[in-house]
């Protein structure tokens, strides 16, 4: 199993441009999540789904965008890229609450190698 | 609502000396609680977690936590640092829902 993969690795954009972070999971996770990690904040949330079709905010949606069309894929968009977006994204995957319940592994987040954006 | 504080941004130990991370969460409801490790240039890998059942949870490479519901604590300890060790490490809670809430993280250097 690769686990979740994150595309592309590293990224320059210019302010107002605009990209799509692709993430993929391959352990047929429901819940799947969206995060900057910037120096001194930890990982902050940006957008999250708990399943196919469906999205919510996190917390620091502004500016961003997401999708869930397959179960599989989470896709991050920026749709006028800011410098203030100069960060590292990091996709993970999850377990359902009810798979915790049922005696499963546990809700642990699996993570993605990261995306290292820098907005010029 | 949870939320989670990590105490020391950065924490030096020699090779050879205990390691020891603070976290303190606070959460309306029963808390998942998690170590995680980042390596440089590296996606954050589990250490460990606790759910439900015994409080001292041990986990990969040594580490070990306790949960300690009076102190509202899950410190994350290792007898003995080694150079590969360093790292940054991030607490993180989780209640209903299956959010995540993460730490500000703790930057550990190992001092040979």
């Amino acid at each position: 199993n690769a686990g979740v993969t994150q595309t592309p690795k590293f990224r320059v954009l210019k302010t107002g441009q605009s990209m799509t972070l692709l993430c993929a999971q391959d352990m047929n996770h429901e819940y799947m999540y969206w995060y900057r990690q910037d120096p001194g904040m930890g990982l902050r949330l940006i957008h999250y789904s708990v399943g196919e079709g469906t999205t919510a905010k996190g917390e620091v949606p502004d500016g961003y965008n997401v999708s869930r069309l397959k179960k599989q894929n989470f896709l991050l968009g920026l749709e006028s890229a800011a410098p203030s977006q100069t960060s590292v994204y990091f996709c993970a995957s999850s377990y359902t609450p009810i798979d915790l319940l049922a005696g499963g592994p546990g809700n642990e987040q699996f993570f993605g190698p990261g995306t290292r954006l820098t907005v010029l | 609502a949870q939320s989670v504080t990590q105490l020391g941004s950065h924490v030096s130990v020699s090779e050879g000396a205990l390691v020891l991370l603070r976290c303190n969460y606070s959460s309306s409801v029963p808390p998942y609680l998690f170590w995680y490790v980042q390596y440089p240039n590296q996606g954050l890998q589990l250490l460990l977690k606790y759910t439900t059942g015994a409080t001292l949870v041990k986990g990969i490479n040594g580490f070990e936590a306790e949960f300690k519901k009076s102190e509202t604590s899950f410190h994350l300890t290792k007898p003995s640092a080694h150079m590969s060790d360093a790292a940054e490490y991030f607490c993180a809670v989780s209640g209903t829902g299956n959010q995540f809430y993460f730490g500000t993280g703790t930057s550990l250097t190992v001092i040979p």
